[in-house]
């Protein structure tokens, strides 16, 4: 099994629909973020949590939501999806904020593509 | 506002060269730095970092130069493989902030 599962890999939506975009984590790590890429962009951050009573808002939080059920489990929700949030989505967690020593461990990625 | 710059969106290289990846960064609140490499359809994978008090790491054929100074770091691969045709990301962290924020990345082609 990996050690980030993103689920689903793919997903088409309709505007206005509300989305659920799942993430879990075999690695034991406190910390857990979700990042979107969007061409010419790189990687933005979301959201970020450090235990599950512990989460921050990323640079582009507006429109999105997120859940952290358990400390393997870290959920993004799009409220009312809008079609400027089709992107590439992935969950990461780490041991420290930074990555050290080790870096960031991403899940495969979501692909969203909101219609 | 882009903290973390990398100002080539792309480059090819013969197979067996030196590949030289750049990335530009202002915030000298920074004093972590990491490289990133994505292949299609997968996540970004960890390849190697650097903390500000040094200015060299090696890991195999990979090197990150840190110019603190210039705030500017660098990938040097050698020699350059067909594997090592990927999306690289630089990313920056500070240790007091417990995140990171990543470059718009760099796509590598090895040309055989």
């Amino acid at each position: 099994d990996a050690d980030v599962t993103q689920t689903p890999r793919n997903r088409i939506t309709k505007t206005g629909k509300r989305i659920m975009l799942e993430c879990s984590q075999t690695k034991g790590h406190d910390r857990m973020y979700w990042y979107r890429q969007d061409p010419g962009l790189g990687l933005r951050l979301i959201y970020y949590s450090f235990d599950v009573k512990d989460i921050n808002k990323g640079e582009i939080s507006d429109g999105y939501s997120v859940s952290r059920q358990a400390q393997a489990k870290f959920s993004l929700s799009l409220e009312s999806a809008i079609p400027n949030q089709t992107a590439l989505y992935f969950c990461a967690t780490s041991e420290s904020g930074t990555g050290a020593p080790g870096g960031y461990t991403f899940g495969s990625g979501t692909r969203l593509t909101v219609v | 506002d882009q903290q973390v710059k990398q100002n080539s969106p792309s480059l090819s290289v013969q197979e067996g060269r030196i590949s030289i990846l750049n990335c530009d960064y202002t915030n000298s609140m920074f004093d972590y730095f990491l490289w990133y490499k994505k292949y299609p359809a997968e996540g970004p994978t960890f390849l190697i970092s650097i903390s500000s008090i040094k200015d060299k790491n090696e890991d195999g054929r990979f090197t990150v130069f840190l110019n603190k100074s210039a705030k500017h770091l660098s990938l040097h691969i050698v020699p350059s493989q067909p594997g090592d045709s990927a999306v690289y990301f630089c990313a920056a962290g500070d240790f007091g902030n417990e995140k990171l924020t990543f470059g718009t990345g760099t796509r590598l082609t090895i040309i055989p």
